[in-house]
């Protein structure tokens, strides 16, 4: 089993469609918790991090439930600018950080 | 500070070559980390730095890996004796110490034939 697992799958929404995404990890001594944005064939760029209260940027909104060990990231109002890959973090310790293996979003006209 | 930069963007090489790539990190940043990422796969962690000293080494990396940090600021992974295996994007990233948040460099995409 991955220490994190998101859904696979591609998702393929319309624009202005409410889109979330799941994640889990198997390791309760995590400390810290971040989604990643990456496009195709370019590098992963940090999104936001995740909290235990729960914090929203603009249209994106991540949760954690650490009972749990889950983690969630919900986009609203979907852009077509939004279609990506995006990669869930869980850092155990200040250095590595496990990436999950991503969920591919298509948002189409 | 344009970010973090690695050199070279893409490397063909010939199994059984050694093969040497550089990262300089965002300049302030104290820890850089190396990833690997096949397609379809996430970043796997492959080792990282805090200053020069090197913190922490992934078990799956075989003794044909190595990485310094020499001066604490840029690094260079070097696989020796290549295997079609190693064929991957190699990913660097580096962040200020206390932040786990990464900024990663466009990375090293490499292809052994």
């Amino acid at each position: 089993r991955k220490e994190v697992e998101q859904d696979p799958g591609p998702f393929n929404v319309p624009e202005g469609a409410t889109v979330a995404f799941n994640c889990t990890y198997s390791n309760s001594a995590s400390q810290s918790f971040f989604w990643y944005r990456q496009d195709c064939r370019k590098e992963p760029k940090l999104l936001m991090s995740v909290y235990s209260s729960g914090n929203e940027d603009g249209r994106f909104t991540a949760q954690l439930n650490r009972a749990s060990q889950y983690i969630s990231l919900l986009i609203r109002d979907s852009k077509l600018s939004d279609s990506a890959t995006y990669l869930c973090v869980v850092n155990t310790n200040a250095g590595k950080s496990t990436f999950g293996d991503g969920t591919t979003l298509t948002v189409k006209p | 500070d344009t970010g973090v930069s690695q050199n070279p963007r893409h490397k063909i090489t010939k199994r059984g070559q050694n093969v040497t790539f550089r990262c300089d990190p965002i300049s302030e940043h104290n820890r850089l980390y190396w990833y690997r990422q096949t397609l379809g796969q996430g970043p796997e962690f492959l080792t990282y730095f805090q200053n020069e000293a090197q913190l922490e080494k992934s078990r799956l990396l075989s003794d044909r890996f190595s990485a310094e940090r020499p001066k604490g600021s840029f690094s260079t992974l070097e696989i020796q004796r290549t295997e079609q295996g190693d064929s991957a994007m190699y990913l660097c990233a580096s962040s200020p110490l206390g932040d786990p948040g990464y900024t990663f460099g466009s990375g090293t995409r490499l292809t052994v034939v």
